[in-house]
């Protein structure tokens, strides 16, 4: 069983820190994801990666970075945390098929930002 | 860029029921896949549609998509209280980016 565990299940940060949430697969997948989730607006792409050292944008990446140094784990960090960074933020990893594989996701880290 | 839509937002649904949730994207879609979240839980990946029209069925759950490819439907018939939780379809047009919908939120009454 793909097994993607996220660091921290909750945690609150204050405006302007810097914040690192981790995210590792166990499944070897070339592409992993991060979203984040709003009541409503379902999931949203951050940012992904389809391999090591590689990232592309999604559809919200402002006010984030990731960092992918090995296959197995994918970062996203906040570099000034800001209160609407408020959310749920979910990891999820698949295989490489040019698309089209299922996502994997792991439990999220509720992020709240004093 | 590409928009997905799902509706209806929330659905309130007799157990015993029939309902269906609906999903309509701006763009041709590859392929459509569909996940559910449980109360507290992450999304779980259900099924995924590839063909013009297919039609799939796990137990009560039946998955179309359209013959155009921008739409696709979820029908859950005779509703138990496991369906509760939240529904969404997400589209994948062209690389290896999905577009998810907004979930569409299942809510039993016994």
């Amino acid at each position: 069983d793909v097994k993607v565990t996220q660091s921290s299940r909750y945690l609150v940060k204050r405006t302007g820190e810097k914040v690192f949430l981790e995210c590792v697969q166990d499944m070897d997948h070339e592409n992993m994801f991060w979203y984040r989730q709003d009541p409503g607006l379902g999931l949203r792409l951050i940012y992904f990666s389809y391999d090591v050292k590689m990232k592309e944008k999604g559809d919200i990446p402002e006010g984030y970075s990731v960092s992918r140094e090995k296959k197995e784990r994918f970062s996203l960090i906040l570099e000034s945390a800001s209160t609407n960074q408020t959310s749920m933020y979910l990891c999820a990893s698949s295989p490489w098929s040019g698309g089209g594989q299922p996502q994997h996701f792991g439990d999220g880290t509720r992020l709240s930002i004093l | 860029g590409q928009q997905v839509m799902q509706i209806p937002q929330y659905q309130h649904v007799q157990e015993g029921e029939d309902f269906t949730t609906y999903c309509n994207s701006s763009t041709t879609l590859s392929n459509i896949q569909w996940y559910k979240q449980r109360p507290g839980g992450h999304p779980v990946f259900l099924i995924q549609l590839v063909k013009s029209g297919e039609v799939k069925k796990q137990k009560r759950l039946t998955f179309q998509f359209g013959e155009a490819k921008k739409n696709s439907s979820l029908h859950i018939t005779a509703t138990q209280t496991t369906d509760v939780g939240t529904y969404f379809c997400a589209g994948l047009a062209a690389g290896n980016k999905l577009t998810f919908g907004g979930g569409t939120r299942v809510l039993v009454k016994p």
